[in-house]
């Protein structure tokens, strides 16, 4: 079992551009929950999707938006990039109990 | 708003001693779950421990167990004969039981030292 799966390991950006992370989840786990975690601080919850839907979302703009794909996996979209999304982007999918990626490290420039 | 705080940004124990790792929340929910997260340098978040709040027993794996006191909304780790190893980030999480409710509310974190 590869477990939670995150692509790619580290990003570097510009300030307006986008960009799209990537995330397979733990083989039969159908939930997939996306946290944003800044330098020194808790993950904070962004969204989660189940059955390709978004079926909650926390205190972040519509700038970040997601997908949920009929194989679990989801990918993560950032419009218009601001410095302040500089933050590892932590993956996490669930039956039950939540399984951490490794995240994907977005330096924004 | 259900709010989880550590308060202490970092802790030091030396190799084989006990350390308690402290985190108080915030809920005016009777159900719910606790957990702690251990997120070494490698960064991969690993479940270290859980806690349903319905049960009075404190959860136990191994050289890690909680002391959750429910009324005082405490949930403290206790770490028993630390290994350099358990060298990491810890983090506190709550997560409601309510339908509808999905999102893990996580504290700040403590970094925790072991010396050899």
């Amino acid at each position: 079992d590869a477990g939670v799966t995150q692509s790619p390991t580290h990003l570097i950006k510009t300030r307006g551009q986008q960009v799209t992370l990537r995330c397979s989840p733990k083989s039969g786990h159908d939930t997939v929950s996306w946290y944003q975690q800044a330098l020194g601080q808790g993950p904070q919850f962004i969204f989660q999707y189940y059955e390709e839907e978004e079926r909650q979302r926390g205190n972040f703009p519509d700038r970040f938006s997601g997908h949920q794909f009929p194989n679990y996996s989801s990918e993560l979209n950032v419009n218009a990039l601001l410095l302040g999304d500089s933050a590892l982007y932590l993956c996490a999918s669930s039956l039950d109990e939540q399984f951490f990626g490794p995240g994907t490290r977005l330096t924004v420039l | 708003a259900q709010t989880v705080t550590q308060s202490q940004p970092e802790m030091s124990v030396q190799e084989a001693e006990t350390v308690t790792l402290s985190c108080t929340y915030d809920t005016s929910e009777s159900d719910y779950y606790l957990f702690w997260y251990k997120q070494p340098p490698s960064r991969q978040m690993i479940l270290v421990i859980r806690q349903e709040a319905y049960k009075q027993q404190n959860a136990t794996e191994n050289r890690f167990s909680v002391n959750f006191q429910k009324a005082a909304k405490s949930f403290s780790l206790k770490i028993s004969d630390s290994q350099l190893g358990d060298a990491a980030m810890y983090f506190c999480a709550y997560r409601s039981t309510y339908s509808g409710t999905y999102k893990y509310i996580f504290g700040t974190g403590t970094r925790l030292k072991v010396l050899a």
